[in-house]
Order: C-alpha cells, then sequence, then structure tokens
C-alpha cells in the first residue's frame, strides 16, 4: 500500500522559511516523480512543485519559482520542499503526492498524503 | 497557461441521484490529459479518472469520464453518502498543471 507522510509544517513569519518533508513507503520510490501540491484556506488546489524520479527534470508553479526548491533523496525515500521568502498567500495546506511514472510527462497525481499545514503570519 | 472552469459551482442532490459536473478549457487539453479528483473535509483528495476517462484502482463503475478538446464530463450515478464533497478537474499536459475551482456536491 502506498504512503505518504508529511512533516515540516507550523507558523512562520512573512519573509522567513520552512522546510517541508514526505516520507514514503509502499512502492519504489525512484520508479515515480512526485510533486507538492497545496490548497489555501477557502481555496481550491493548486500545483506547486514535481521532479523526476530519477534525474534533474523539475517544475515550479509560477507562483513560487525562485523561491521554493523541491528536492528528493531516493536513498531515503524522502523528498523535500525548502520554501523561502514565505508570503501570506502562501498559507495552505501542502500535499506531497504521487505521479503515476518516473518522468514528469503525466502529471497527474494517483497518491496523496494526508498533508501539512503551513502558516505565514507575523 | 490553460485555465480550468467548473460548473455548477454547486449541486444540491439525494442519494441515489445523478450528478453531471462539467469542465471546460481555456485551450485544447493536448492528448486528453484530464484527470478528475475527490476531496472530503479532512481527507486529501482521491485520484478519480485520468485520460479523460479511465478510471483510478478501486473506483467505481458509476463514475465516468467523458469528453473530448476543451469540455469534459465527470458523471456520478446513483450516488452514495460517500460521493459528497468536492471534485475538481485538473489538466497535467503543458506545465504549470492546473486545476479547476471545484464543484460543491452537497446532501439536498
Amino acid at each position: 500500500e502506498v504512503q505518504l507522510m508529511e512533516s515540516g509544517g507550523g507558523l512562520v513569519v512573512p519573509g522567513g522559511s520552512l522546510g517541508l518533508s514526505c516520507t514514503a513507503s509502499g512502492f519504489n520510490f525512484r520508479n515515480y516523480a512526485m510533486a507538492w501540491v497545496r490548497q489555501a484556506p477557502g481555496k481550491g488546489l493548486e500545483w506547486v512543485a514535481a521532479m523526476m524520479g530519477v534525474g534533474d527534470d523539475i517544475e515550479y508553479a509560477d507562483s513560487v519559482r525562485g523561491r521554493f526548491t523541491i528536492s528528493r533523496d531516493n536513498s531515503r525515500n524522502t523528498v523535500s520542499l525548502q520554501m523561502n521568502s514565505l508570503k501570506s498567500e502562501d498559507t495552505a495546506f501542502y500535499y506531497c503526492a504521487k505521479l503515476p511514472l518516473v518522468t514528469l510527462a503525466r502529471g497527474y497525481f494517483e497518491s496523496w498524503g494526508q498533508g501539512t499545514r503551513v502558516t505565514v503570519s507575523p | 497557461e490553460i485555465v480550468l472552469t467548473q460548473s455548477p459551482d454547486t449541486l444540491s442532490l439525494s442519494p441515489g441521484d445523478t450528478a453531471t459536473l462539467s469542465c471546460r478549457a481555456s485551450q485544447n487539453v493536448d492528448r486528453g490529459y484530464l484527470a478528475w479528483y475527490h476531496h472530503r473535509p479532512g481527507q486529501p483528495p482521491r485520484l478519480l479518472i485520468s485520460s479523460v476517462s479511465r478510471r483510478a484502482s478501486g473506483i467505481p463503475d458509476r463514475v465516468i469520464g467523458s469528453g473530448s478538446g476543451t469540455h469534459f464530463t465527470l458523471t456520478i450515478t446513483r450516488l452514495e453518502p460517500e460521493d459528497f464533497g468536492t471534485y475538481y478537474c485538473q489538466q497535467y499536459g503543458p506545465s504549470p498543471w492546473t486545476f479547476g475551482p471545484g464543484t460543491k456536491v452537497e446532501v439536498k
């Protein structure tokens, strides 16, 4: 059974930084691309970033490019999201998600973690 | 960027009814790269459909995706209590991958 467990959420001041982590189990982690998707309070879903299973192919949403960095450690089955220069509009529930292929050729999300809350506030 | 719009915003239905949800794209969704998700409060979203009409593992055949080009439809027959919640369409053609704003299916 695929399991994804996020951690690292919390309260941070505007302009601050926060790192999220997602630990995966139940599948061959390196064989799948991974992504982060968020949901701001009262809003819909927004894709944030994605990274292929092996290699350097990475994509970011315009809203986070240059501020957020996605990375992964295939030896530890983890994918991370380093968030810098945080803004109030980054306040959201952040989900880790598994894509169906090792590449970013099919950018839909077939499994999701439970999510972690990030609040950006003074 | 492909913008997705969904209608209606809210559907008020009873168990046993049929839900018909619409998703329209601002431009052609190449190769049918269109997915649908179901999201209930307190739970993560769940993939229902990919490639317009391919049901994900464990999704019953009363959940039907259809459409092409810029207009897509999700039909759910014989609504069950666990079907209520918000449904999102998502295109995964060119980046950025985008979601529609959602349709909430609520109990009438």
